[in-house]
């Protein structure tokens, strides 16, 4: 029964490119989150999203993020014309559906270094 | 906001000791609380904790939380070199803001 599937796990792009992260939730689990980690300081939630639905996006920057969960495939978090500040790790997790007391389970992140 | 404060940062101990986690919570529509150890991976799911006065119990680890006074604790009893990790408590409110809202961390080393 394999676990959330983050990849890349290491990626490196230069500022003004895109950076496309990928997560594939637990098997059974309909639910996906997005957090992010800075140094130095403790997971952050970006977003929070459902089959083909955004369903809370409160922690989200509102520009150049974007998150999409298709109804076929992984969830894709997007960032465009990345800059320093956004590197860091970038942490998916998902729970099943009905889940009422938050469990949620973690892949192994994805670090972005932007040069 | 919602907020959780853990201390303390960071624990080094030695190997054998006890050592006892805390995490404080100001969270509205609180439902739970969690524990999560992280090493240089995917954070790991310890505990969630609901109702006040109950302890969670798995091998060495236990966890209490406190609901009047919006605490908990992670106790490690005969520490070993493989504890030594970041333990994460996060809090989950539910009620359209499903995220967890996570502390700094404590990040705790046993030494041999």
């Amino acid at each position: 029964n394999a676990g959330v599937m983050q990849n890349p796990r290491h990626l490196v792009r230069r500022r003004g490119q895109e950076a496309r992260l990928r997560c594939s939730p637990m098997k059974g689990h309909s639910h996906v989150y997005w957090y992010r980690q800075l140094p130095e300081e403790g997971l952050k939630f970006m977003v929070y999203l459902q089959k083909e639905n955004i369903i809370d996006e409160s922690g989200m920057p509102k520009e150049r993020f974007s998150a999409e969960f298709p109804k076929e495939g992984p969830s894709i978090l997007r960032i465009q014309q990345v800059v320093r500040g956004d590197s860091a790790a970038y942490f998916c997790a998902s729970s099943p559906l009905g889940s009422r007391e938050g469990i949620q389970y973690f892949g192994a992140g994805t670090r972005l270094s932007v040069l | 906001e919602d907020k959780v404060v853990q201390s303390p940062l960071s624990l080094v101990v030695h190997e054998g000791d006890t050592v006892t986690l805390n995490c404080s919570y100001e969270v509205t529509n609180f439902r739970s609380l969690l524990w999560y150890k992280q090493e240089k991976k995917a954070p790991t799911f310890l505990f969630m904790l609901t109702s006040s006065g109950i302890e969670k119990k798995s091998g060495r680890l236990s966890s209490i939380l406190d609901k009047k006074e919006l605490f908990s604790i992670l106790n490690i009893t005969a520490t070993q070199t493989g504890d030594s990790a970041v333990y994460l408590c996060a809090a989950y409110s539910g009620g359209g803001a499903d995220g967890l809202t996570f502390g700094k961390g404590t990040h705790l080393i046993i030494q041999p």
